[in-house]
């Protein structure tokens, strides 16, 4: 089964600072997810990352994605307290329903990196 | 706006309730949907994965009997949480795929406080 492990579980930061946060899993995938998670809210898509060395960017986050070791990495520059929320990055896997008849892709979510940044 | 839309936001009921979840998608027709829990201060953990016409598929340790999945159409799946306890207690998530390599949209959430 596929483990997909995130640090760090919390982070504590001072506006302005830059940090990084990863996502190792364990078997080959080459799509990797990153969401949001606002307090009481559901998932909001930050970012959908389908190849290898793949790099996108928006505002002051950035993640990137390295299929070979496995790892995707969050990027946050000059935090703002807007940003503080819990992030997931989650990882998918080819399933099949029984008897073969479909396929689908299970998501398998990091633990989360709860972000606090403070003013 | 939403492409999936989850209901109810928010049930309280009694144990022994059986409570029933809607999760639809609005702009498309959903091939997959799939159905996560989440304690608080805990990832999603995958429930069950449901094809349209099919049955459902279940995590391991996930009790079908208790958490009755039902993708009657491409654009409505239901959760039935039956004969609720306390423990069933949690935030649950839908979300809605229209092909195998398209990203998941996410519903809005269901929280269920069973008393």
């Amino acid at each position: 089964e596929l483990k997909v492990e995130q640090n760090p579980l919390f982070l504590s930061m001072q506006e302005g600072k830059n940090y990084t946060i990863y996502c190792n899993y364990s078997t080959t995938s080459d799509r990797l997810y990153w969401y949001r998670q606002d307090p009481g809210k559901s998932l909001e898509s930050l970012f959908v990352l389908l190849s290898n060395g793949a790099v996108k960017q928006e505002g002051r986050l950035m993640a990137s994605l390295d299929t070979k070791a496995r790892l995707s990495t969050l990027h946050i520059t000059a935090a703002v307290h807007d940003l503080s929320a819990t992030y997931f990055c989650a990882v998918d896997m080819i399933g099949r329903f029984p008897g073969g008849r479909y396929n689908f892709n299970k998501f398998y979510f990091g633990s989360g990196t709860k972000l606090n940044v403070k003013p | 706006g939403a492409v999936v839309s989850q209901h109810p936001s928010w049930v309280i009921c009694k144990s022994g309730t059986s409570v029933k979840i809607e999760c639809r998608s609005l702009d498309f027709q959903a091939t997959t949907m799939f159905w996560y829990r989440q304690f608080p201060k805990q990832s999603l953990m995958l429930m069950a994965t449901s094809n349209e016409g099919s049955k459902a598929t279940y995590e391991q340790g996930v009790e079908k009997d208790k958490f009755l999945i039902n993708h009657a159409s491409l654009t409505l799946s239901t959760l039935t949480v039956t004969s609720a306890h306390p423990e069933d207690s949690s935030f649950y998530i839908c979300s809605a795929r229209f092909r195998g390599n398209q990203p998941q949209h996410f519903g809005d959430g269901t929280r269920l406080s069973i008393l």
